[in-house]
């Protein structure tokens, strides 16, 4: 049962235009999450993450979302550039769980210059 | 430079054969981690290791084991048990405290010939 899914395994966007990518969860004890960058045949690189106690946190041209009612978050890319193609995953953290991350199934982000 | 430094890159081993992955780390962090990526999959947890000679299984440990003898190493086994081993191993670490998620090492290639 995945807890954290990504519905969309492909995105392709223009050059300077906003990219969104989705993740949506089902466990409520989630109460971090964080999106990661991963290109191909490398580790992923941390993004950006929220704290479910607020609902956007903004890092340069990178901004996430979380709406905790719909347990669903967001990751807006404004502008995209070329290169910003990669795979996104987000992950979330349970509560007094230790630092354990569960991961969706990743996004496959192409901007077209 | 701290970082985590995994070896081989790629791995190429043959039916019936164990292979051991490395995974070492300079950033004085307590927990390590083994993930596995599919192609199109997201990142599935094998093994992790909480502090020095402790680990515990992940959602997909059968077939693999690990040891924790230094807080800096973290090596993975994947045994003649494991039916699909070939794939992209990643291998993280965080502090056990304030958590700002997961530094992953570059990752290795693991092909079965």
């Amino acid at each position: 049962d995945q807890q954290v899914k990504q519905n969309s395994p492909s995105l392709s966007v223009q050059e300077g235009r906003i990219s969104i990518l989705n993740c949506d969860y089902t466990n409520s004890m989630f109460d971090y999450f964080l999106w990661y960058k991963k290109y191909p045949a490398e580790g992923p690189t941390f993004l950006i993450s929220i704290s479910s106690i607020k609902d956007k946190n903004e890092d340069g041209r990178f901004t996430v979302f979380l709406n905790k009612s719909a347990k669903h978050l967001s990751l807006h890319i404004v502008p995209s550039q070329p290169g910003d193609s990669a795979v996104y995953f987000c992950a979330a953290r349970i509560n007094n769980a230790g630092n354990m991350l569960t991961f969706g199934g990743g996004t496959r982000l192409m901007v077209k210059p | 430079d701290g970082g985590i430094t995994q070896s081989p890159k790629y791995l190429f081993r043959k039916e019936g054969q164990n292979v051991t992955l490395s995974c070492e780390q300079n950033l004085n962090h307590d927990a390590m981690y083994w993930y596995r990526q599919d192609p199109g999959q997201g990142l599935r947890l094998i093994y992790y290791s909480q502090i020095v000679n402790d680990f515990q299984k992940g959602d997909i440990a059968e077939g693999y084991s690990v040891s924790r003898e230094k807080k800096e190493s973290f090596p993975l086994t994947v045994t003649s048990a494991q039916k699909n081993p070939t794939a992209f191993y990643l291998c993280a670490s965080s502090i056990t405290g304030d958590f700002y998620g997961y530094t992953f090492g570059s990752g290795t290639r693991l092909t079965v010939v």
